[in-house]
């Protein structure tokens, strides 16, 4: 069966760190640019962070930029995202998802399977 | 910064026609994406690159995009399509992924 199972999330104090996880599993991981995508409780999607299967491409939203990193283990099938410096306003469930597809390498930016999401809560 | 617009409520009554619009600024010229949100459940894809429906998403899921505004469309509306609907495109100018602030479908 097809999956992503995210794990890692809990409760924080403003400036911490968290690292989660993504498994993936029931497809070729390696051959798919991943993807975080947040949501903060009663709140929309917010986009995150990508990865591409190099694992050196990387991208961010300006919003977290140079405080969380992704990155991916290929051979385990799992995607990460180190979050530091955390915010109140970083709180919400961090989804991770599959890119849907690319042409001649270059990704066409959709995410056709998402993981059910961890929660992350930033608290003093 | 790129912006999508969605209206934040639609309804629509049981077995008519929904029409859900995003728009943006030439969002016609970008591959635009829709998601479909059930409470407390993970989005999911509906309609990738304007019009393309995945695998396990019924016909009555259509999307159309064209000079500033795209629509998704559901057909003979039911029950389980009350949900959040989230279009999304990719931004190759900020190199952002962009999504639209969402729309709340009621199906009366």
């Amino acid at each position: 069966e097809v999956n992503l199972v995210e794990s890692g999330g809990g409760l924080v104090q403003p400036g911490g760190s968290l690292r989660l996880s993504c498994a993936a599993s029931g497809f070729n991981f390696r051959m798919h640019m991943m993807h975080w995508v947040r949501q903060a409780p009663g709140k929309g999607l917010e986009y995150v962070s990508s990865i591409k299967t190099d694992g050196h491409t990387t991208y961010y939203a300006s919003s977290v930029k140079g405080r969380f990193t992704i990155s991916r283990d290929n051979s385990k099938n799992t995607l990460f995202l180190l979050m530091g410096g955390l915010r109140i306003e970083d709180s919400a469930i961090y989804y991770c998802a599959r890119e849907g597809g690319d042409y001649g390498g270059f990704p066409w930016w959709y995410f056709d399977l998402w993981g059910r999401g961890t929660l992350v809560a930033v608290s003093a | 910064s790129y912006e999508l617009t969605q209206s934040p409520a639609v309804s629509v009554a049981l077995g008519q026609t929904a029409t859900i619009t995003c728009k943006g600024d030439n969002v016609g010229s970008m591959n635009l994406h829709w998601y479909q949100q059930r409470p407390g459940q993970a989005p999911v894809l509906v309609i990738f690159r304007d019009g393309s429906r995945p695998s396990g998403i019924p016909d009555r899921f259509s999307g159309s995009n064209s000079g500033n505004t795209a629509t998704l469309t559901i057909s003979e509306a039911q029950v389980g399509d009350e949900a959040a609907y989230y279009c999304q495109l990719w931004d190759r100018a900020t190199a952002q992924v962009i999504f639209g602030g969402g729309t709340q479908l009621t199906v009366l």
